[in-house]
């Protein structure tokens, strides 16, 4: 049973370009949250898509945007790329209702 | 200021070695999490405390929940290089978790 999987592992990017992560969930999960992780820090939340809509958001500005698709999987967007958006992204999906989460790897996006 | 404040940051330590992680908040929690992220890898959910005073106890790991609920440890006894990652505190709320920085544990054959 796949667990959650992210695509790409890794990407290079230039400061004003945009780029877009791909999140698919474990199998069963319905609900999908993302969390960015600068280095030497703790994921911070950045939005949760449900049901096709984004639930909550986190404390980001609206160049982060995300989407899910009808078979749960996700994607996050981000636009006009800054120095500081280099971190790692992480992808957690969840059964709505439960509060275990299982992370994916993650992508790490490097900004230069 | 972090709600969740983890110390120490970093953690350099022998194979057999024991020791003690700490979590402190000035807020109260109705449940803490701990997980550890190994390089390269998303967290894992290690544990969920819920009650003043719970220990619980994960083979050679041991989590403690603070009595007043503001507060948590993770003790490693006899700690192996498999121990080594990042042990990082977390509050579940309002369909999110809040995390802590975390701590940096080296554990050194």
């Amino acid at each position: 049973d796949a667990g959650v999987t992210q695509s790409p592992t890794h990407l290079i990017k230039t400061r004003g370009q945009q780029v877009t992560l791909r999140c698919s969930p474990k199998s069963g999960h319905d609900t999908v949250s993302w969390y960015q992780q600068a280095l030497g820090q703790g994921p911070q939340f950045i939005f949760q898509y449900y049901e096709e809509e984004e639930r909550q958001r986190g404390n980001f500005p609206d160049r982060f945007s995300g989407h899910q698709f009808p078979n749960y999987s996700s994607e996050l967007n981000v636009n006009a790329l800054l120095l500081g958006d280099s971190a790692l992204y992480l992808c957690a999906s969840s059964y709505t209702g439960a509060n275990v989460l299982t992370f994916g790897a993650g992508s790490r996006l490097t900004v230069l | 200021t972090q709600l969740l404040e983890q110390s120490p940051q970093f953690l350099s330590i022998q194979e057999g070695e024991n020791l003690t992680v700490y979590c402190n908040s000035s807020s109260v929690f109705s449940s803490l999490q701990w997980y550890r992220q190994e390089p390269g890898e998303g967290p894992v959910l290690l544990v969920t405390v819920v009650t003043g005073g719970e220990v619980k106890k994960l083979k050679r790991l041991t989590f403690q929940f603070g009595d007043a609920r503001k507060d948590s440890s993770l003790h490693i006894t006899a700690a192996q290089p498999g121990d080594t990652g990042l042990y990082l505190c977390a509050w579940e709320g309002y369909n999110k978790l809040i995390f802590g920085a975390g701590t940096r544990l080296a554990v050194h054959p």
